[in-house]
């Protein structure tokens, strides 16, 4: 079936260390991408997204993902996390077949930064 | 400037009781969407509403869930008879409707138990 991956559900890192969070997706064609974060008591706020062009996105507090087509993949990087990168991450594309651009959604990754 | 509202933002009923929720986006923005997270689950699209009209409503469950944006800026997302199963946090997003280029932004969500 048609879904969007996400390899880890808990992920637990000290402080300092490098973090790495997967997404895979199976749809063919045009897709755009999307990393959300929703911290602790907060509502969904958008990390990064993909629409065309350097497949190395950069967003906001450090973050970077990459695109690579031929593996399906828009994994998710940061070279050092803080405590305050506590929160839950997920994964979304949108098929551009699909005029709604609507969300598909990952199932998420808890991470949690210990310092 | 403000972002989505939603409200309540928390919702006990009955089991077979009748809930609405309301959203109102972000303002300026056409597109509104309805999604629903389950817990431990990313969000599941229900509907997108382009204007007043609803263009995509293939993500409602069953014909127990409608909604309604009359005037092409407020929704109402109606569930009758409601479930236990139907527990869970109901977001809104809006966005401009750019095309190929949109970012959708959430709101806070209500979370919606049936007891």
């Amino acid at each position: 079936a048609q879904s969007v991956s996400q390899h880890n559900h808990h992920v637990i890192l000290s402080e300092a260390a490098s973090l790495e969070l997967g997404c895979n997706y199976s749809y063919g064609g045009t897709v755009n991408l999307f990393w959300y974060v929703q911290y602790p008591g907060q509502h969904l706020q958008l990390l990064l997204k993909y629409f065309s062009g350097d497949p190395l996105v950069k967003g906001i507090k450090g973050f970077e993902a990459e695109f690579i087509k031929s593996k399906f993949s828009f994994n998710l990087r940061k070279p050092s996390v803080q405590w305050s990168d506590t929160a839950e991450y997920f994964c979304a594309v949108a098929r551009l077949r699909d005029s709604s651009y609507k969300l598909i959604f990952g199932s998420g990754t808890r991470l949690l930064v210990r310092p | 400037g403000a972002g989505v509202s939603q409200t309540p933002s928390n919702k006990v009923t009955e089991k077979g009781k009748y809930v609405e929720l309301r959203c109102d986006p972000i303002s300026g923005h056409t597109a509104l969407y309805w999604y629903r997270q389950s817990l431990g689950q990313g969000p599941e699209f229900l509907i997108y509403f382009q204007g007043t009209g609803a263009a995509d409503d293939s993500g409602l469950p069953n014909d127990r869930f409608f909604a309604v944006r009359p005037e092409g800026s407020v929704s109402t997302l109606k569930i009758q008879r409601t479930e236990r199963g139907d527990s869970a946090v109901y977001l809104c997003a809006s966005s401009r409707n750019e095309g190929v280029t949109d970012t959708q932004y959430f709101g806070p969500g209500t979370r919606l138990t049936v007891l």
